[in-house]
């Protein structure tokens, strides 16, 4: 089946550092994937729609000058937390759309924290 | 946008037991989705269900499109079900997925 690849699991980082998480599709191509957060206890939240080679589309609320997103090829989307402080720490999760299979394929997340 | 409510907030099941969770949606969808987020948050797609019903084993889940609200059915739970299962729909924009709030679930032995 579809996977979804996203790397690091985990990261811990200094207050305005940037940090970089990637997501890969492994076996199949995504000309579209998307990013969101989850804080604990609570729901995920859409932040933006990564397109293979334009630029992504960010919603409401999320800055995309903070929250970088670079979609290079048809498998590798990276999300660059850029000046990252505390309030940044959370979960990131990927998904990508495996185009004529109608599912959303998610990867395993990754869990940022800013000390 | 679309609005998702799912219902119980939280569900304590003894090993066994049968149980039913709710979705409603505030508009007609293109998508919807139930997923299991297990404790380390890996999110498992169980059913892609925009309408109709779908069994997978002890997990089922009917969609009824024209009202509005999808039920995913858990029989014979078991301690592995425990987490939280959330329903996520699409509308207007394929893959934009906006999830419910997720049901707890802790299935006890």
């Amino acid at each position: 089946g579809a996977v979804v690849s996203q790397h690091p699991s985990r990261v811990i980082c200094k207050s305005g550092t940037s940090v970089k998480i990637e997501c890969r599709s492994l076996d199949f191509q995504a000309t579209t994937m998307f990013w969101y957060r989850q804080f604990p206890k609570q729901s995920l939240m859409l932040m933006a729609t990564s397109n293979e080679g334009s630029k992504a589309t960010y919603e409401q609320g999320v800055e995309k000058d903070k929250f970088l997103i670079n979609h290079a090829s048809l498998t590798l989307s990276t999300l660059t937390v850029t000046s990252a402080h505390p309030e940044d720490s959370s979960f990131y999760i990927c998904s990508a759309d495996n185009s004529g299979a109608n599912v959303l394929t998610f990867g395993a997340g990754s869990r940022l924290t800013v000390l | 946008g679309i609005q998702v409510e799912q219902s119980p907030p939280d569900l304590i099941l003894q090993e066994g037991a049968n149980s039913t969770l709710r979705c409603n949606f505030s508009d007609s969808v293109n998508n919807l989705q139930w997923f299991h987020q297990n404790p380390w948050g890996q999110l498992i797609n169980l059913f892609y269900i925009p309408s109709g019903t779908k069994q997978n084993g002890r997990l089922s889940a009917t969609t009824v499109a024209t009202e509005r609200y999808s039920l995913l059915y858990i029989s014979s739970s078991q301690t592995t079900d425990s987490g939280v299962y959330f329903c996520a729909v699409d509308s207007d924009s394929w893959g934009k997925l906006q999830f419910g709030a997720g049901t707890q679930v802790v299935v006890t032995p």
